[in-house]
């Protein structure tokens, strides 16, 4: 089944900053979600982007999809130390959805 | 409105042994799915059930399999349990009826298998 590729895996940032991941995939896709995971714990919806959306705002997210490119990236503006997570990016295709390997954001005080 | 409650939270089986996990769904949703998350594989899609009915279903062997009850609670089960079966077992609940829309997770089930 497709899957996301997650880009960088790892990113550490000092707060303030803007964070960018970005997430690749090979097949045709009903929407792209994107959830966060704090350590150990369950996954938090942040933003779903429908295949015929280009961009999407929520408060300090920001959403885009390129679907001739089949890539999509979430850039968290002013990040703050309580961003600190695993972000993952879901593709749906169908009654699914598959999950990437997900970016470890680390956001220093 | 409370959120998808798992349990147990944690629990410890040893090899060969079967386990069954339980999920309630949001109220109102009839859409439950179940991932399995380990270090090195990441979250793997195990099976999605609406209304009674597995829609979809992962590439996990049949040692794997869930069921869904009239009021939309879900259970998983995993039989002859091996080492490599230790994860967290996530339950998710939609409100969607065709396709996928947001999905609400639950805390998970963390297993250890010794």
């Amino acid at each position: 089944s497709q899957q996301g590729e997650e880009d960088p895996q790892a990113l550490s940032i000092q707060e303030g900053e803007n964070a960018t991941m970005n997430c690749s995939y090979k097949t045709s896709i009903n929407n792209l979600q994107w959830y966060r995971q704090n350590s150990g714990r369950g996954l938090v919806h942040l933003i779903l982007i429908r295949s015929n959306e280009r961009e999407k705002h929520s408060g300090r997210l920001r959403v885009t999809l390129d679907t001739s490119k089949k890539s999509s990236s979430l850039l968290i503006t002013a990040s703050r130390a309580a961003d600190t997570a695993s972000y993952f990016c879901a593709l749906n295709a169908g009654n699914m959805l598959t999950f990437g390997g997900g970016t470890r954001l680390m956001v220093k005080p | 409105k409370a959120g998808v409650t798992q349990t147990p939270r944690y629990l410890i089986k040893t090899r060969g042994q079967q386990v069954t996990l339980s999920c309630s769904p949001i109220s109102g949703h009839r859409s439950v799915s179940w991932y399995q998350q380990t270090p090195g594989q990441g979250l793997q899609f195990l099976f999605e059930y609406f209304s009674e009915t597995q829609r979809n279903k992962g590439n996990f062997p049949g040692r794997f399999s869930g069921r869904q009850f009239s009021n939309s609670r879900s259970e998983m089960n995993v039989s002859t349990l091996e080492l490599g079966d230790s994860a967290l077992y996530l339950c998710a609940s939609s409100l969607a009826t065709s396709g996928i829309g947001e999905l609400f997770f639950g805390e998970g089930s963390r297993l250890t298998v010794l």
